[in-house]
């Protein structure tokens, strides 16, 4: 089992949708938990973090839920610009620096 | 361009060959990860520095792979005797870490790589 896993899609949705994707992790001890955007050729660039409360950002809302494990982030009101790939990130725990990366979910969002 | 930088951005190198990539992180930064992308594939941990010592490594990444960050600066990654599938994009990331870990990540472009 992967330690992070993603639907890779591709999610196709007009603009104005709401649009959710979901993310499981596997190690139940993990401690921080991210969204990163990664435009096609690009490098990932955080998008934003996510914390046990839940946390907004404009159109984009992530929510944590430990108990299941499970990472979601619903993105309000889909603008083409939001056409990219969407990385669920964890970071594990005790001493590791590793961050374990999800195989990312593509957006493609359409007129 | 105080970013992440990366050089080359693009190497084509037969089978067999050894190639060095060189990383140089933003400055204030004093930790430096190592990552590899294929299509369709999210990043693939590699190995990270905090300052010039190396922490971790991937138990993925074969004796061919070595990485050094000599005066807790720049980074280089070697592979030895490249295969055809270390083919990917390499790429390098930085962040400044107080008192723990998971803060933000700054990626450079990345060097793509092509084995022949």
């Amino acid at each position: 089992r992967k330690e992070v896993e993603q639907d890779p899609g591709p999610f196709n949705v007009p603009e104005g949708a709401t649009v959710a994707f979901n993310c499981t992790y596997s190690n139940s001890a993990s401690q921080s938990f991210f969204w990163y955007r990664q435009d096609c050729r690009k490098e990932p660039k955080l998008l934003m973090s996510v914390y046990s409360s839940g946390n907004e950002d404009g159109r984009f809302t992530a929510q944590l839920n430990r108990a299941s494990q499970y990472i979601s982030l619903l993105i309000r009101d889909s603008k083409l610009s939001d056409s990219a790939t969407y990385l669920c990130v964890v970071w594990g725990s005790g001493n590791t620096g590793k961050l374990i990366f999800g195989q990312g979910t593509t957006l493609q969002v359409k007129p | 361009d105080t970013g992440v930088s990366q050089d080359p951005r693009h190497k084509i190198t037969k089978r067999g060959q050894n190639v060095t990539f060189r990383c140089d992180p933003i400055s204030e930064h004093n930790r430096l990860y190592w990552y590899r992308q294929t299509l369709g594939q999210g990043p693939e941990f590699l190995t990270y520095f905090q300052n010039e010592a190396q922490l971790e490594k991937s138990r993925l990444l074969s004796d061919r792979f070595s990485a050094e960050r000599p005066k807790g600066s720049f980074s280089t990654l070697e592979i030895q005797r490249t295969e055809q599938g270390d083919s990917a994009m390499y790429l390098c990331a930085s962040s400044f870490s107080g008192t723990g870990f998971g803060e933000k990540l700054f990626f450079g472009s990345g060097t793509q790589l092509s084995v022949l």
